[in-house]
């Protein structure tokens, strides 16, 4: 059981270039969804997604996009890089339940030069 | 908007007991979470508590909840130096049913030997 898997772990973007940041999740879980982590303003929400099809925006939604074509994967996409979305990316999921906990995969480290 | 408040830093010393704080703005919130971050990995949940209860003890942690302040500690007693990570407090943001968590901006413990 994997559990989230984020890929890459590791990436350098110019500045204009676009990209693909991938999760998946083999939990069976409804609800995912991707986060950035910023030094002192901890995790704010990008996209969330309660199932497959179905997506919508979170707190920093503009300059990333989403789509949800199985339960299995989320796939975050930088439509045009910029160097205010370096950042570290956190996918996580959950299930249905209030209580339920999320788990969060190791982390994507981008960098926008 | 839902807004939940953490001060950046504690530092404390082996064997000593460490308070981390948090205050919340959605009343609404059934449950309320502590997850811990270690350096280069994701959030793991550390334990949470639901919001008709005042107080949780897990082992070493203790959750006390005041409702009326919308204000949720996080006790660790006898903290050891593998205690040293970042602590985001989070609940969930409405409507509950889409899985959203409101992070924190995360505290980082730092324990000294």
């Amino acid at each position: 059981n994997a559990g989230v898997t984020q890929t890459p772990k590791f990436q350098v973007l110019k500045t204009g270039q676009s990209m693909t940041l991938q999760c998946a999740q083999d939990m069976n879980h409804e609800y995912m969804s991707w986060y950035r982590q910023d030094p002192g303003m901890g995790l704010r929400l990008i996209h969330y997604s309660v199932g497959a099809g179905i997506t919508d925006q979170g707190e920093v939604p503009n300059g990333y996009n989403v789509s949800r074509s199985t339960t299995e994967d989320f796939p975050l996409r930088l439509l045009s890089a910029a160097p205010s979305q370096t950042s570290v990316y956190f996918c996580a999921s959950r299930q249905q339940g209030a209580k339920d906990e999320a788990f969060f995969g190791q982390g994507t480290r981008l960098t926008v030069v | 908007g839902e807004d939940v408040e953490q001060s950046l830093f504690l530092s404390v010393r082996e064997g000593d007991s460490s308070v981390i704080n948090c205050t919340y703005t959605d009343s609404s919130s059934t449950y309320l979470y502590w997850y811990k971050q270690e350096p280069g990995a994701g959030l793991q949940l550390l334990t949470y508590i639901f919001s008709n209860m005042d107080m949780k003890q897990d082992q070493r942690l203790t959750v006390l909840l005041n409702k009326k302040d919308k204000h949720l500690s996080l006790r660790i007693a006898d903290t050891q130096t593998g205690d040293s990570a970042i602590y985001f407090c989070a609940e969930t943001a409405p409507p509950s049913n889409t899985g959203k968590l409101i992070f924190g901006q995360g505290t980082t413990l730092q324990v000294k030997p």
